[in-house]
């Protein structure tokens, strides 16, 4: 089993819409985690860091379940320019480990 | 101005080659980091440099060999090519340590022949 696991997707939602992508972690230890996207042919950039009491940045919302060992990333009102993959990063091994999961794609159509 | 830079933006070799991508940040950060991201968009972490000491070195072949000079650069040597390096490979650094935001730089696409 991979340590950090999401669903590839895509997910096609219309604009509007509100769309939640989960992401698995199998290291029980896992100690911090962040959401990145990745724009077609560009480089990740951080989304948002996942605080273990859930935080909020406008229409975005991430969540930690440690009991049930996933993260999870809400985004409400979705934009045509929210289009892109979402990685999901687990820090574990005393923050001497980081995984990427393979990303989710999320497709905003008009 | 770039915050994370790197140079080339492509690189088409043969196999067997040597061949170096450069890497350099301008945000005054201590640690920098080496990614491979296969075709299946797969990110992996290769190496971190914490102010030039080596922090994370995960399993890769001995054919690749980071250098850095000073805590603004992170090179990446790889050494006889092989056809399954061809990926792109990001840069990236953070203030302190990997707990902090990762600024990414555009990323070298290699393609190996």
């Amino acid at each position: 089993r991979k340590e950090v696991e999401q669903d590839p997707g895509p997910f096609n939602v219309p604009e509007g819409a509100t769309v939640a992508f989960n992401c698995t972690y199998s290291n029980s230890a896992s100690q911090s985690f962040f959401w990145y996207r990745q724009d077609c042919r560009k480089e990740p950039k951080l989304l948002m860091s996942v605080y273990s009491s859930g935080n909020e940045d406008g229409r975005f919302t991430a969540q930690l379940n440690r009991a049930s060992q996933y993260i999870s990333l809400l985004i409400r009102d979705s934009k045509l320019s929210d289009s892109a993959t979402y990685l999901c990063v687990g820090l574990s091994g005393g923050y001497q480990k980081v995984t990427f999961g393979t990303g989710t794609k999320l497709q905003v159509i008009p | 101005d770039t915050a994370v830079s790197q140079t080339p933006k492509y690189l088409v070799t043969q196999m067997g080659n040597d061949k170096s991508i450069k890497c350099e940040q301008n945000l005054g950060h201590d640690t920098m980091y080496w990614y491979k991201q296969d075709s299946k968009k797969f990110l992996k972490i290769m190496f971190s440099y914490n102010n030039k000491e080596l922090i994370i070195n995960e399993t890769v072949p001995n054919r690749f060999s980071p250098k850095s000079p000073d805590k603004a650069h992170l090179n990446l040597h790889i050494n006889s090519l092989e056809l399954g390096d061809s990926a792109v490979y990001f840069c990236a650094s953070s203030q302190y340590d990997v707990t902090d935001t990762q600024y990414f730089g555009p990323g070298t696409r290699l393609t190996v022949l």
